[in-house]
């Protein structure tokens, strides 16, 4: 079975700055989808990045980036000039899909980030 | 930009009592899914829907739960008899072949609360 792991329980990160988060799974596919997703206190999650396991470039999307290791099954969140709206709950997440689009995610712990001005 | 709609925000309710949860998806979607969420834990699969039937549910998802697609628009999760482990976030998901495929598309939640 599929884990997802977040052994960052909190991290901390003044405002303007650059953190990384940090995420690792344990698969036996070799394709699946890997995501960050944002829980703001509102409880909504959103979607922050996606990565697709067959492409080598790891994804980008404004200033959220990820470094996408396949061999060290590492998924890591880098966040550049942070900002007082990027204080969250963050969480990885994985998906298969060899069983379709019904391919259920499965997330990690979670890791509260807090934005310091 | 379409989303997913969730009714109520907030439901609070007597352990024991039945309650639905409601959710309308994203109108071209095809795959539907409950997740829940107790407080201050991780976000948990409980079921997965396609085509009028389940395609997958995890162990939480006991004879108490039960999910439903009324009307071509409405998905929603049935709690027989409640019990006080069943307070949580419960969040609902849809998918379909707009976009990405893979992309599960999450509402804002309903808070449950079981006394």
């Amino acid at each position: 079975a599929q884990t997802v792991t977040q052994s960052q329980p909190e991290m901390s990160v003044q405002e303007a700055e650059t953190v990384t988060l940090s995420c690792t799974y344990d698969t036996s596919e070799s394709d699946y989808y890997l995501f960050w997703y944002k829980q703001p206190p509102s409880r909504q999650m959103i979607l922050v990045i996606r990565q697709e396991a067959y492409k080598q470039q790891n994804a980008t999307e404004n200033r959220f980036s990820v470094n996408f290791q396949k061999a060290a099954k590492s998924f890591s969140l880098k966040i550049s000039d942070s900002q007082l709206g990027d204080a969250a709950m963050y969480f990885c997440a994985y998906r298969g899909i060899y069983g379709g689009a019904t391919n259920k995610l499965i997330f990690g712990t979670g890791t509260l980030l807090a934005v310091q001005p | 930009e379409p989303e997913v709609t969730q009714t109520p925000s907030h439901q609070v309710t007597q352990m024991g009592q039945e309650v639905i949860l409601r959710c309308v998806p994203i109108s071209n979607h095809l795959y539907f899914y409950w997740y829940r969420q107790i407080l201050g834990q991780k976000v948990e699969f409980l079921v997965s829907f396609y085509n009028n039937e389940i395609s997958e549910k995890s162990e939480i998802f006991d004879d108490q739960f039960s999910v439903e697609r009324p009307d071509g628009s409405n998905f929603t999760l049935k709690i027989r008899s409640t019990k006080l482990e069943d307070s949580a976030m419960y969040f609902c998901a849809s998918s379909g072949f707009s976009g990405n495929p893979y992309e599960q598309y999450f509402g804002p939640g309903t808070r449950l609360t079981v006394t």
